[in-house]
């Protein structure tokens, strides 16, 4: 069956450091994959969209990588701030694209120290 | 832009008592929206998704009969959990998609529901 797999611990870095936070995937290979950001109590906000023909995606300060040999992505925070602080959570579309449906992982906490 | 508006944000209520949760995208025509649930520390768990003016599709486990799904428009779907229990209780999302494909999900804050 379709796993999904993000860093299962929280991850703690300094205020001004990239944050890099994983997604490894199995069984699968999606057409493409997602990241969204979600705070205590609040529904998740989209961050960025990767196609599996793209390498690489840029936003601002977040960078998102897609490696389809290794069925892994990576997501970069550079220059990270304490309002970074928060749970990121990666999505890929499900097995033959089923109406779009998602599935996500279980996140990474975040927080960044000042 | 790509506003989803959920309430109630938290709902507190005896065991059997009915409750509707409703999603509104505010901005944009949701074509289809998405249910989940999620227990703390845990991700998002799709319980059905909808497209309006057609039935709700359900996954896996999940029982139609006590989560009823209406899509009635392009901009509002309602969640209603029947004779709910304790095991019921969760933090429920709900999202909404502008157009098939590649598309981001845009979810509203999500709904607290605790059942006494």
């Amino acid at each position: 069956s379709q796993k999904i797999e993000q860093n299962s611990e929280a991850l703690n870095i300094q205020e001004g450091k990239t944050a890099t936070l994983t997604c490894n995937y199995t069984n699968y290979s999606p057409a493409y994959l997602q990241w969204y950001r979600q705070d205590p109590g609040r529904g998740p906000v989209f961050l960025l969209l990767i196609r599996e023909n793209e390498k690489e995606k840029r936003k601002e300060r977040l960078k998102v990588t897609f490696d389809t040999t290794l069925k892994q992505s990576l997501f970069h925070i550079t220059a990270s701030q304490p309002a970074d602080s928060a749970t990121y959570l990666c999505a890929l579309d499900s097995l033959g694209n089923q109406g779009g449906k998602l599935i996500f992982g279980q996140g990474t906490e975040l927080s960044v120290k000042p | 832009g790509a506003v989803v508006s959920q309430h109630p944000s938290w709902v507190i209520c005896k065991s059997g008592t009915s409750v509707k949760i409703e999603c509104r995208s505010l901005d944009f025509q949701a074509t289809t929206m998405f249910w989940y649930r999620q227990f703390p520390k845990q991700s998002l768990m799709l319980m059905a998704t909808s497209n309006e003016g057609s039935k709700a599709t359900y996954e896996q486990g999940v029982e139609k009969d006590k989560f009823l799904i209406n899509h009635a428009s392009l901009t509002l779907s309602t969640l209603t959990v029947t004779s709910a229990h304790p095991e019921d209780s969760s933090f429920y999302i709900c999202s909404g998609r502008i157009a098939s494909g590649n598309q981001p999900q845009h979810f509203g804050d999500g709904t607290r529901l605790s059942i006494l």
